[in-house]
């Protein structure tokens, strides 16, 4: 069955610093994608990236930018410079597919808090 | 434009009232899906809608009933609810089939249903 396990429950940081999230996930399928979400208080998710299996190119955006290892099966996220409106719940998922639909498996959440 | 809308943001209902959430979408998606998620917990799937059919029942309570009266329209109806049920009741999209987006959900901001 597809796993996805994020460690950190919480990250607390002082502006400007750099923070990495932790995503390590498990899976049998040889093909598959992998997600970032963004969840602030207010409640909307909101997509950050998306990577397929085939792809373990890094990607930069802006100050946010991903590691994808599948020698690890991790997808890990880094912020830099971290700003106090990075503070959010920040999910990793994972694709899969059932009764022809795909659906994605979440792990728990890693709750980020930058403090000015 | 990667706009889904839900309504109502707030909602409270007794246990014996009936009521429903309505989520909309303009993008030409052909999948939606229903989440709830609780307070500090990831979402978790409830349905899917793969081109207006019914593709995935995660085992959910008969209290909750899906509609998908068009592709652009998805509905939650709810009855005899318990307080237990009270969480956040979040709406998704995805363009389903093929294309490069095809497998990219995007969340409205969803309805915070509490249940007294």
């Amino acid at each position: 069955a597809q796993k996805v396990t994020q460690a950190q429950t919480e990250i607390s940081v002082v502006e400007k610093e750099d923070v990495t999230l932790d995503c390590v996930y498990e899976t049998r399928d040889t093909t598959y994608y992998l997600f970032w979400y963004k969840q602030p208080p207010s409640g909307e998710l909101v997509f950050l990236i998306r990577r397929n299996s085939f792809d373990e190119q890094n990607e930069i955006s802006g100050r946010y930018s991903w590691n994808f290892q599948k020698s690890t099966s991790s997808f890990n996220f880094t912020i830099t410079a971290s700003q106090v409106v990075d503070s959010a719940v920040y999910f990793c998922a994972l694709s899969e597919t059932q009764g022809g639909s795909e659906k994605l498996v979440f792990g728990k959440g890693t709750k980020l808090t930058v403090n000015p | 434009d990667t706009e889904v809308t839900q309504t109502p943001k707030h909602l409270v209902m007794g246990m014996t009232n009936k009521k429903s959430l309505k989520c909309e979408q303009h993008m030409g998606h052909r999948a939606m899906y229903w989440y709830k998620q609780k307070a500090k917990k990831p979402p978790e799937l409830m349905f899917v809608y793969s081109y207006e059919k019914l593709s995935i029942n995660e085992s959910v309570p008969s209290r909750f009933s899906p509609e998908c009266p068009n592709s652009s329209l998805l509905n939650l109806h709810l009855h005899a609810l318990q307080p237990e049920d009270s969480a956040l009741y979040l709406c998704a999209s995805s363009p389903h089939g093929q294309g490069v987006f095809k497998n990219i959900q995007y969340f409205g901001a969803g309805t915070r249903l509490s249940v007294l």
